[in-house]
This record gives structure tokens, C-alpha cells and sequence, in this order.
């Protein structure tokens, strides 16, 4: 059974709205999840790591102000686009990994800015 | 900075046809290589190898590991159209859970 829930699996914003996307780790409790971007018939570009109780920890040339994300729990991570613009579509995926095993993914999000 | 690179970009085979995927990489503390197939969505995990020379068996699918000459090869035998996907290769650094991961290999089998 799946192991990550992320949702919305895709959404359709207008230019200048925020966006909210949830990350759900359903087996186990998750102190790390990180998230990732596609771009299309790109690879999966690593944009942060979502630390529970702490900020997050962001990869060079990633807007921290841009992409929010909000670790409250140890089974949710949340990233908003904030603002988001037609570049910012793209396929946003999160992921969690267990003491031991191999990163799990979730279905990812399709985001299109109109 | 830590670098995978995958070989072929893309490959086009007939169905019951034998692949094989290209994986080498440039990790610092290596701590493992993972494989992942892509279709349309999320990518799903195949295989993760930690040990040199130990063969990973799946059905049709096997991979292997040489951490001398830092690579891995994924092998498909006996293709079918099911396997047409987007491989992806992933290192894994000892120091972090951080993956980096490679651009894929884009595999299209045909009748």
C-alpha cells in the first residue's frame, strides 16, 4: 500500500495566488521529508528538506520566501507556492524515507499557473 | 557536489528485447545507489544496492553494483511494452538522506 499521500495530485491557480500542496507519511512517523520539482522530461531536482519542528532546509538557488514549507507534525509536510507564476509549473513531489529503507514518493502534484 | 550520470538518454526496443541502463556517479561518503522506474507519475522504487558485485533480482529485472569503478547497470530481459518508463538512478551520500539523482534513461519498448 502506499506509503506517502500528497494532495492534490494536480491544481489549476492563476497567476499571483498561493498554492498549498500536503505531504502525508502514512507507515511511519517522518522527522525529515523532502521535496522535490520535475520539470517536464527533466529529472527530479531536490528543492528542500522539510525538518518537523524546525525550518526547513533549503537547496541553492531556492526561494525560501517563495516556496513555504511547514513541517508541524511527524506525519505532515506542507510546501505553499506563494505567489506563483506560470514558471513555477511544474510536477512537485515529496518524499519520506524510514531509518533503514529507501525513499518513498508520493503521487506527486501537477501545478499549472495560468 | 555529488554527479550521476545515466546512459543511454533514451532507448527505443522491440518486446522481448534486452536492456541495459547506465548508472556511474561521483558521491561523496557513498552510502547507496538506487534505482527507480517513472511513469506518468511518481517514480517507484526497484532496487537499492549498497554492496559491490551482489546481484538485485526482481523477476525480469536485475541490477548490480561496482563501487570500484562507480557504476551500476539495470538490466531488463525479455522486454514488454509495460516497461516503457523513465529509469532513474539515485546516490545516496552517508552523511544525508539527500538523493541525487540522475536525468533517466527513457525506455520505450514496441511490438
Amino acid at each position: 500500500g502506499a506509503v506517502v499521500s500528497q494532495h492534490p495530485s494536480w491544481v489549476i491557480c492563476k497567476s499571483g495566488t498561493s498554492v498549498k500542496i500536503e505531504c502525508r507519511s502514512l507507515d511511519f512517523q517522518a522527522t525529515t521529508m523532502f521535496w522535490y520539482r520535475q520539470f517536464p522530461k527533466q529529472s527530479l531536482m531536490l528543492m528542500a528538506t522539510s525538518n518537523e519542528g524546525s525550518k526547513a532546509t533549503y537547496e541553492q538557488g531556492v526561494e525560501k520566501d517563495k516556496f513555504l514549507i511547514n513541517h508541524a507534525s511527524l506525519t505532515l509536510s506542507t510546501l505553499t507556492v506563494t505567489s506563483a507564476h506560470p514558471e513555477d509549473s511544474s510536477f512537485y513531489i515529496c518524499s519520506v524515507q524510514g531509518w533503514g529503507s529507501p525513499l518513498h514518493f508520493g503521487n506527486g502534484t501537477r501545478l499549472t499557473v495560468t | 557536489e555529488d554527479k550521476v550520470v545515466q546512459s543511454p538518454l533514451s532507448l527505443v526496443v522491440h518486446e522481448g528485447d534486452t536492456v541495459t541502463l547506465n548508472c556511474s556517479y561521483e558521491v561523496t561518503n557513498f552510502r547507496s545507489l538506487l534505482w527507480y522506474k517513472q511513469e506518468k507519475k511518481a517514480p517507484t522504487f526497484l532496487f537499492m544496492l549498497t554492496s559491490s558485485g551482489i546481484e538485485k533480482k526482481s523477476g525480469r529485472l536485475s541490477s548490480i553494483l561496482d563501487k570500484k569503478e562507480l557504476f551500476s547497470i539495470l538490466n531488463i530481459t525479455a522486454t514488454q511494452t509495460g516497461d516503457s518508463a523513465v529509469y532513474l538512478c539515485a546516490v545516496e551520500p552517508g552523511t544525508a538522506s539527500k538523493l541525487t539523482f540522475g536525468t533517466g534513461t527513457r525506455l520505450q519498448v514496441t511490438l
